[in-house]
């Protein structure tokens, strides 16, 4: 399954909202009835952390400005207010099959 | 607290072989499955290997069947990855995470394999 972020790279200002896309190749639902399609962010120097899992369901200690939705194949990952500790890559996962595929990444820096 | 911790990784030349380690602490290891993840420099995040809760089922990313096998022993929270036949495109930041529900919720700091002469 492929996986496609876009864009790859945004500069956004402090308090505005950003989004980011991700587009599977082929349906990432379960028969569970959910996505199987997480979100990570790696900051500069850290390893990567979960944000979403199943498509909208918000980590442990994932502030609620972050959201996430699904539409079909197509992902997207809401920030509503970003802050300067939101700086890093972002990387959309799929899980429902292996090989486990990740989207090439979309960094965020602060304007 | 709950935490991966890698080791293992270094220096190695082209053909030779690395075996990594991954120690679980604070979590109920045997009850997860487990996963290795590596980096390139500079590069995006790469799925490598995963294996279930009692080591019976491995899947592998099809580029390094045969080259790679990952492990565990439950009885010391302990997941492993042999890595051999080494080649210059494996330099990379590994890290374990723990499988949960389709994600990966918990990672390691990561150790750096580097394949150099």
């Amino acid at each position: 399954i492929v996986m496609t972020q876009s864009p790859l790279s945004l500069s956004v200002t402090p308090g505005e909202p950003a989004s980011i896309s991700c587009r599977s190749s082929q349906s990432l639902l379960h028969s569970n009835g959910h996505n199987c399609l997480s979100w990570y962010l790696q900051k500069p120097g850290q390893s990567p952390q979960l944000l979403m899992y199943l498509g909208s369901n918000r980590a442990s200690g994932v502030p609620d400005r972050f959201r996430g939705s699904a539409s079909g194949t197509d992902f997207a990952l809401e920030i509503s207010r970003v802050e300067a500790e939101d700086v890093g890559v972002y990387y959309c996962m799929q899980g429902l099959q292996a090989p486990v595929t990740f989207g090439q990444g979309t960094r965020l820096d602060i304007k | 607290e709950v935490q991966l911790v890698e080791s293992g990784g270094g220096l190695v030349q082209p053909g030779g072989s690395l075996r990594l380690s991954c120690a679980a602490s604070g979590l109920t290891f045997s009850s997860s499955w487990m996963t290795w993840v590596r980096q390139g420099p500079g590069k995006g995040l790469e799925w490598v290997a995963n294996i279930n809760q009692d080591g019976s089922q491995r899947n592998y990313v099809d580029s390094l069947k045969g080259r790679f096998t990952i492990s565990r022993d439950n009885a010391k929270n302990s997941l492993d990855l042999q890595m051999n036949s080494l080649r210059a495109e494996d330099t990379a930041v590994y890290y374990c995470a723990r499988s949960a529900g389709w994600a990966f919720d918990i990672w390691g700091p990561g150790t750096m394999v580097t394949v150099s002469s």
